[in-house]
């Protein structure tokens, strides 16, 4: 069954530092999103991805964060310079279609900001 | 914006006993309601979902009820094994939107 995968697993990262956090989603998905959740709280939104351009942001997806679809396989999401509370777990979705459409979530990768 | 509370955070159950997970949500616009299991270490992975114009759905143990006039939406796992145990999410969706809102997840354990 295809699914949704997500490079690296744990990412532990210096304050100021960039990371980015890697996905590849299912292959005939053309929706991609990025989520996060801190410990213990609700997965929250951050983006959403369309046609190699954002569709909806959060207020948490401020100019800190960027998003990228490299090639035809990989979707990227670019934290420029870290701070202690951007420390979650970030899940990368994907779906066929837009809107009230199943979305498939990888495994995540948990940021850990020093 | 929407907004989705879920109730209890947490759950213990007699294994082979039924389980009932509830959720509200707030925007009357919200047509879709997915239900999502997370395990230890995983991404939430959907197990049953239902759009406004139901009112019940089933998949063999699991069910999820809505009621739109009320804006409640309710999971129900009967005959709960031990392989039940994980955090549950209820969640909300507008066609406006293309953006999932979760509620806060209820923790399930499964007593043997």
């Amino acid at each position: 069954e295809p699914e949704v995968t997500q490079t690296p697993s744990h990412q532990v990262t210096q304050m100021g530092q960039e990371v980015i956090l890697r996905c590849v989603p299912i292959s005939n998905h053309l929706y991609f999103y990025w989520y996060r959740q801190i410990l213990g709280q609700k997965v929250e939104f951050l983006v959403s991805f369309y046609n190699n351009e954002i569709s909806e942001k959060s207020e948490i997806f401020d100019d800190q964060f960027s998003v990228e679809r490299p090639d035809g396989s990989n979707f990227t999401l670019k934290i420029r310079s870290t701070k202690l509370e951007d420390s979650a777990m970030y899940f990368c979705a994907s779906s066929a279609r837009l809107a009230a459409h199943e979305q498939f979530f990888g495994p995540g990768t948990r940021l850990t900001v020093l | 914006g929407e907004n989705v509370e879920q109730h209890p955070s947490t759950l213990s159950v007699q294994e082979g006993d039924s389980a009932v997970i509830k959720c509200t949500y707030s925007d009357s616009a919200s047509n879709y309601f997915p239900w999502y299991k997370q395990e230890l270490g995983k991404g939430p992975q959907l197990i049953i979902d239902i759009r406004s114009n139901v009112g019940e759905k089933k998949d063999q143990r699991i069910a999820v009820t809505l009621n739109k006039t009320a804006k409640h939406f309710s999971l129900h796992i009967t005959e709960t094994q031990p392989e039940d145990s994980a955090v549950y999410f209820c969640a909300a969706m507008a066609n406006r939107d293309d953006k999932i809102i979760f509620g806060k997840g209820t923790r399930l354990h499964i007593l043997p």
